[in-house]
């Protein structure tokens, strides 16, 4: 099983749609979470971290379930900008400072 | 401002030369990291440092050296040895804590001709 997981996609969706992707991650004592966005032949940019709690960044949710193993971000009223990939990524818990990153789930908003 | 700065942006090689990727960056981050990038793939960890003069390999460290001479730079050399090192290589940083993730720097486009 891989470290963290993501559907590869693409997801297609129309503009002002609300779409929701999820990540699994394999180990139980991570603690830290976060959503990159990459745009073609662009470097990943910092979208959200991921908290306990959930939280939401205008309209973008993050939620976190530890007990599946997984995070999921929602987009709501999607903008045709939003089409990108997105990376899942997890902090090694093992002290060491690495970062664990999904192979990313692509999304295209359709005008 | 602040940032992480990679160059060059696109370099070519010719086989069998070794060739070094800079990243230098001026957000006082302790830590710093090489990844590789390959079409339609994942970021995969070649090495990472979390303090000057000293680095550790990541899962594809083979073909590839750094060193840490100073907390602002973190250069790759990516040898002769290297398979295929034809990829887009990204430099990033962070603070050592829990909930910071990376800054990325804007990534180097390696070819080998």
């Amino acid at each position: 099983r891989k470290e963290v997981e993501q559907d590869p996609g693409p997801f297609n969706v129309p503009e002002g749609a609300t779409v929701a992707f999820n990540c699994t991650y394999s180990n139980s004592a991570s603690q830290s979470f976060f959503w990159y966005r990459q745009d073609c032949r662009k470097e990943p940019k910092l979208l959200m971290s991921v908290y306990s709690s959930g939280n939401e960044d205008g309209r973008f949710t993050a939620q976190l379930n530890r007990a599946s193993q997984y995070i999921s971000l929602l987009i709501r009223d999607s903008k045709l900008s939003d089409s990108a990939t997105y990376l899942c990524v997890v902090k090694d818990p093992s002290g060491t400072y690495k970062y664990i990153f999904g192979t990313g789930t692509r999304l295209k908003v359709l005008a | 401002d602040g940032g992480i700065t990679q160059s060059p942006k696109y370099l070519f090689r010719k086989e069998g030369q070794n060739v070094t990727l800079s990243c230098e960056q001026n957000l006082n981050h302790d830590a710093m990291y090489w990844y590789r990038q390959d079409p339609g793939q994942g970021l995969r960890l070649i090495y990472y440092s979390q303090i000057v003069n000293d680095f550790q390999k990541g899962d594809i460290a083979e073909g590839y050296s750094v060193s840490r001479e100073k907390k602002e730079s973190f250069p790759l050399t990516v040898t002769s040895a290297q398979k295929n090192p034809t990829a887009f290589y990204l430099c990033a940083s962070s603070i050592l804590g829990p909930q910071h993730g990376y800054t990325f720097g804007s990534g180097t486009r390696l070819t080998v001709v």
